[in-house]
């Protein structure tokens, strides 16, 4: 199976660098996706990892190591508008499996 | 560009009635398309998904089915609803080929009362 599992919530100074764990089982798997969610809106792409490493836009990073079912978002130079919730998802075929999300909440 | 549409935005309904929830998708062509269901502080939940007209898979047991009509819209329904139907439903939609990442719509909020 894909079970995703990520904290569920994380606070951080406006400015700072917060990093968001994933971890999940690798049956089947193949690629990685995060996407931000802010409440009561629709999800909206980040990232994709297929292969191990970091994957750099702007001020996000994603980060990807297949071996150890592990990957993380990095969120750095944090804005007041990136208080929302972060879900990582694994791709098996075209589908995915999403976790829980973690929600960030960013402090002045 | 691609443009995805939901309706209706909002709905409240009582148990036992009928839901029909539609998703359309414009600018692309044969895209796969997914229901999701999002309770309240929960993940995205899989409900059902198609690679072309006619064509639906469920991935979950319910109350629910899902039709696709035409190429670009997508259909969840019910026959009668209950009270833990509630909650955020998006639909998505993803290019075959590439990574397939997925696109959402706005969603629609569904209270059952």
């Amino acid at each position: 199976g894909q079970n995703i599992d990520q904290p569920t919530e994380m606070t951080a100074t406006e400015g700072a660098i917060v990093q968001i764990n994933c971890t999940y089982q690798t049956s089947g798997f193949n690629g990685l996706f995060w996407y931000q969610q802010h409440a009561g809106e629709a999800p909206t792409f980040l990232s994709y990892n297929v292969l191990d490493g970091l994957e750099e836009k702007g001020r996000f990073s994603s980060f990807l190591s297949r071996s150890k079912g592990y990957s993380y978002l990095l969120l750095k130079e944090l804005q007041m508008k990136d208080s929302a919730s972060y879900l990582c998802a694994g791709r098996r075929d075209y589908k995915l499996s999403f976790g829980a999300g973690t929600t960030v909440t960013v402090r002045a | 560009s691609q443009t995805i549409h939901q309706w209706p935005a909002t709905l409240v309904q009582p148990v036992g009635s009928p839901l029909s929830l539609e998703c359309t998708v414009e600018g692309t062509s044969n895209p796969n398309l997914y229901w999701y269901r999002q309770a309240a502080g929960r993940g995205l939940q899989l409900l059902f998904y198609s690679v072309g007209i006619g064509q639906i898979s469920s991935e979950v047991p319910q109350n629910l089915s899902a039709s696709r009509p035409q190429d670009r819209q997508f259909i969840l329904s019910s026959k009668k609803l209950l009270l833990s139907d509630s909650g955020f439903y998006l639909c998505a939609w993803s290019q075959l080929g590439g990574y397939n990442e997925q696109f959402f719509g706005p969603g629609t909020r569904l209270t059952v009362l």
